[in-house]
């Protein structure tokens, strides 16, 4: 079945404590992207990915780190994770990221950072 | 970052009745879509609009992109409880861009 598999579903952590939610697809997709989904917010996307030689900052990168090193993962990295960051996490997927293309969602990953 | 501004925010119907979702945006867009995101998941693709004036239909759902592709609606004929759910606009800003920005969102429950 083609889709998009996060990890975990949830977490609850500390203030510092460094986490890695973990992303990946078998649809063999170029494209790759990270939101949250915060309340009265929306979904604001974090970091994306063209491909494995490039990445990009997306509208709310602060706090956080993404890695590419194969095709079908795209980790999301908090080194330092704040309160702040507390918030609904959404991986995504598409051929090549294109206008026009369906983006595939993962199931999302609930943090809640102490 | 361009935005896209939903209305209304929340919206509660009995089943049955008709309603519209309306997306609007002063920056052009060079195509529109609708997710749908039900609790505990994430959203999922209902359309893609690419030409201004475009409409297409599904099922009882009918999607409309604008003339000057700043706006979109959607429109539900005779909403079921199935119906109950986020619907999330989004756009791309241009050919070859690779950043989707959504809106906030319309939260539609249906009663039955």
């Amino acid at each position: 079945e083609a889709q998009v598999t996060q990890n975990p579903r949830y977490l609850i952590t500390v203030t510092g404590k460094k986490l890695t939610v973990t992303c990946s697809q078998n649809m063999n997709h170029e494209y790759m992207s990270w939101y949250r989904q915060d309340p009265g917010l929306g979904l604001r996307q974090i970091y994306y990915s063209m491909n494995v030689e490039v990445t990009d900052k997306g509208d709310v990168p602060e706090g956080y780190k993404v890695s590419r090193k194969e095709k079908r993962n795209f980790p999301l990295i908090l080194e330092s994770p704040s309160p702040n960051q507390t918030s609904l996490y959404f991986c995504a997927s598409s051929p090549d990221g294109t206008y026009g293309e369906k983006l595939f969602f993962g199931s999302g990953t609930q943090l809640s950072v102490l | 970052t361009q935005l896209l501004e939903q209305s209304p925010q929340f919206l509660s119907i009995q089943e049955g009745e008709n309603l519209t979702v309306y997306c609007n945006s002063s920056s052009v867009f060079s195509s529109l879509q609708w997710y749908r995101q039900e609790p505990g998941e994430g959203p999922v693709l209902l359309v893609t609009v690419v030409t201004g004036g475009e409409v297409k239909k599904l099922k009882r759902l009918t999607f409309q992109f604008g003339d000057a592709r700043k706006d979109s609606s959607l429109h539900i004929t005779a909403a079921q409880p199935g119906d109950t759910g986020l619907y999330l606009c989004a756009g791309y800003s241009g050919a070859g861009s690779y950043q989707l920005t959504f809106g906030k969102g319309t939260k539609l429950s249906v009663i039955p």
